[in-house]
């Protein structure tokens, strides 16, 4: 059963750093691009990045609205997924999904949500 | 940016009725479009897939239509479990976008 499990959510300060994490398992995380998905409280689903796999040089690709300050990372031996965000600002409030693109996002983790605010 | 642009935004309808959403995306992306349903507190679970393709699991009295720049997804039947939000995803290009959902609400 593939199961995506996000973690590292939490408050941090405007101007601030956190860093997530999603253990990936019942799949071979090794041969899969992976994205990170955001949804602002009460809002629609925004695309963040994703990172492409070991044969496509795990080149990334981020949206307009994060290049820059965040970045997607993995380590294929721990089966994990990362995303790096610097320079947080209120806006990037929102729940952090990781989800496997099969073209469309076959698969989803539950979840982090991430609040920023002072 | 492709921007995808769903209607209604909202909803209401019965058990029973026949429910049809539609996207429209800013160019063409051919069948690169995919539907999710997302409930309250939950992630999103992906419908369809290449616009028309049925996931595996989802019930048959969901389906979707269209290409190019114009698609519908269907509800044949509205069943108590399809009270959600829905979005379509145009992954053709990037920026991969949302539409904006459309909340299936109980009339």
């Amino acid at each position: 059963e593939v199961q995506l499990v996000e973690s590292g959510g939490g408050l941090v300060q405007p101007g601030g750093s956190l860093r997530l994490s999603c253990a990936a398992s019942g799949f071979t995380f090794s041969d899969h691009y992976m994205d990170w998905v955001r949804q602002a409280p009460g809002k629609g689903l925004e695309w963040v990045g994703r990172t492409r796999n070991k044969a496509d040089s795990y080149t990334t690709e981020y949206a307009a609205s994060v290049k820059g300050r965040f970045s997607i990372s993995r380590d294929d031996s721990k089966n994990s997924l990362y995303l790096q965000m610097n320079s947080l600002k209120t806006e990037d409030t929102a729940v952090y999904y990781c989800a496997r693109p099969n073209s469309s996002f076959d698969y989803w983790g539950q979840g982090t949500l991430v609040t920023v605010s002072s | 940016d492709i921007q995808m642009t769903q209607s209604p935004s909202t909803l209401s309808a019965s058990v029973g009725d026949r429910v049809t959403i539609t996207c429209r995306a800013s160019q063409s992306i051919s069948s690169w479009l995919a539907w999710y349903q997302q409930k309250p507190g939950k992630a999103p679970k992906l419908l369809i897939c290449t616009a028309s393709s049925l996931e595996s699991g989802v019930p048959s009295r969901f389906s979707g239509s269209g290409s190019g720049t114009e698609f519908t997804l269907t509800i044949s039947s509205l069943q108590p479990d399809d009270f959600a939000t829905y979005y379509c995803q145009q992954y053709s290009s990037y920026p991969l976008t949302f539409g904006g959902g459309t909340k299936v609400e109980i009339k």
